[in-house]
């Protein structure tokens, strides 16, 4: 099976802020990799598919790369509905599916 | 706009049965994969299962296969898991989903695009 390890678990920034998110996997898994954001009490949203595609609608601020084993969500100048919790998950192995642990981006 | 909504959640005592609903509308359902993912209490995401358009593929998390059934009617656009032999581990807050497809230079890649707002399964005495 393929984990998905993310890191920081938590982390606290300050509206303006740049923020990056890593996403490792346990074996390579090319580009097969997507972002989720996620707010208390709603259900995850997509955020970046193939690793570095914008989902549409989603504002340009957020940006993702990597490939292989190593990955990265980046999100430019933090806005305040930006603190929420991020989710990678890798599709390599669909249809079967495993999502990171989840990083809990917080208001300084 | 594209509408998942679930339900079928509740309280349930440990060993016993539940079968949750996953309803769309504004989509054109029997063209996707669906799929089923958890979520316990103050916990991250996790996969439970999927199914093909026709219902005659079946993929399971190891931790609820033989005890979790995903199935789909669409005639009425509709998801099911039917969930037995519960355990107290299963208490988590279910989400339907559908599959997207996106084929580039070679690659097939897919994510969850759309997501039902989750109902909350509870198994306790």
């Amino acid at each position: 099976d393929i984990q998905m390890t993310q890191s920081p678990s938590s982390l606290s920034a300050s509206v303006g802020d740049r923020v990056t998110i890593t996403c490792r996997a346990s074996q390579s898994i090319s580009t097969y990799l997507n972002w989720y954001q996620q707010k208390p009490g709603k259900a995850p949203k997509l955020l970046i598919y193939a690793a570095s595609s914008l989902q549409s609608g989603v504002p340009s601020r957020f940006s993702g790369s990597g490939s292989g084993t190593d990955f990265t969500l980046t999100i430019s100048s933090l806005q305040p509905e930006d603190f929420a919790t991020y989710y990678c998950q890798q599709s390599y192995s669909t249809p079967m599916y495993t999502f990171g642990q989840g990083t809990k981006l917080e208001i300084k | 706009e594209v509408q998942l909504v679930d339900s079928g959640g509740g309280l349930v005592q440990p060993g016993g049965s539940l079968r949750l609903s996953c309803a769309a509308s504004r989509l054109i359902f029997s063209s996707y994969w669906m799929t089923w993912v958890r979520q316990a209490p103050g916990k991250g995401l996790e996969w439970v299962a999927t199914l093909n358009q026709d219902g005659s593929e079946r993929y399971y998390v190891d931790s609820v296969k033989g005890r979790f059934t995903i199935s789909r009617d669409n005639t009425k656009n509709s998801l099911y898991l039917q969930m037995n032999s519960l355990r107290a581990e299963d208490t988590a807050v279910y989400y339907c989903a559908r599959v997207h497809h996106y084929y580039d230079s070679g690659s097939h890649h897919y994510y969850f695009e759309y997501w039902g707002q989750g109902t909350l399964v509870t198994v306790s005495s």
